[in-house]
């Protein structure tokens, strides 16, 4: 698949679990940041964002915190199912127009 | 509504060929992005139109890399002549012009390219 030959951190969960996706992003004059979930054969789907005003927002089962002291983002995923089971990248951009990604990490959900 | 439709999905090709990619956005979306995906690396930003405009190339990493929109509807993107380097997966994506809100980029599932 698209992964292979990338050697990707990886978080291993199980079923129910929550799950917390760390990112540290580079450019401190960011205004906006986005997490996007990237299944295997198909392209980055847009999961949740947050603007650089904000330090919280949550979504359907998801949250996402930003803590621009330390340039940190995070994603958590309440009751972790198996069809989380995904990529994850982080990515951040003044604006949708030019974002920057990171190097993603690996969710795997087990039983 | 169909979303983000990329063509081929896959496509290998050898060294010193040419590969056009194709990239139909979401009808409606102004503006249309390339991005790539080099093995071992991350996804990174190619250019962006708006509209049949390039807005920003500054992400094409050299002239044998040829993007364009004419009509503002769909893009394509030439790689002539293809080096060892260029494979990876190459995504378009595209969003509404709103102005300066931020609107969502959808996605689509990619190109594999693989030069030999």
């Amino acid at each position: 698949g698209e992964s292979v030959g990338l050697h990707l951190p990886t978080l291993s969960v199980q079923e129910g679990d929550n799950s917390i996706i760390n990112c540290a992003y580079s450019n401190s004059a960011s205004d906006y940041f986005i997490w996007y979930k990237q299944e295997s054969g198909k392209g980055p789907q847009f999961i949740i964002d947050i603007r650089s005003n904000m330090d919280k927002r949550q979504g359907q089962r998801v949250t996402v915190l930003l803590n621009k002291t330390v340039k940190h983002l995070s994603l958590q995923i309440a009751a972790t199912q198996p069809g989380d089971s995904a990529v994850y990248f982080c990515a951040e951009g003044p604006t949708t127009d030019k974002l920057i990604f990171g190097t993603g990490t690996r969710l795997q959900v087990f039983p | 509504e169909a979303g983000v439709t990329q063509f081929p999905s896959h496509s290998v090709i050898e060294k010193g060929q040419t590969v056009t990619l194709r990239c139909d956005p979401i009808s409606g979306h102004d503006n249309l992005y390339w991005y790539r995906r080099v093995m071992g690396k991350e996804i990174k930003f190619l250019l962006h139109f708006v509209k049949e405009s390039k807005q920003d190339e500054s992400g094409m990493p050299n002239n044998r890399f040829l993007a364009e929109r004419t009509g503002g509807t769909y893009s394509t993107l030439k790689v002539q002549p293809a080096e060892l380097e260029d494979s990876g997966v190459y995504f378009c994506a595209s969003s509404q012009d709103f102005g300066q809100v931020n609107t969502e980029a959808f996605f689509g599932q990619g190109t594999r390219l693989t030069v030999v």
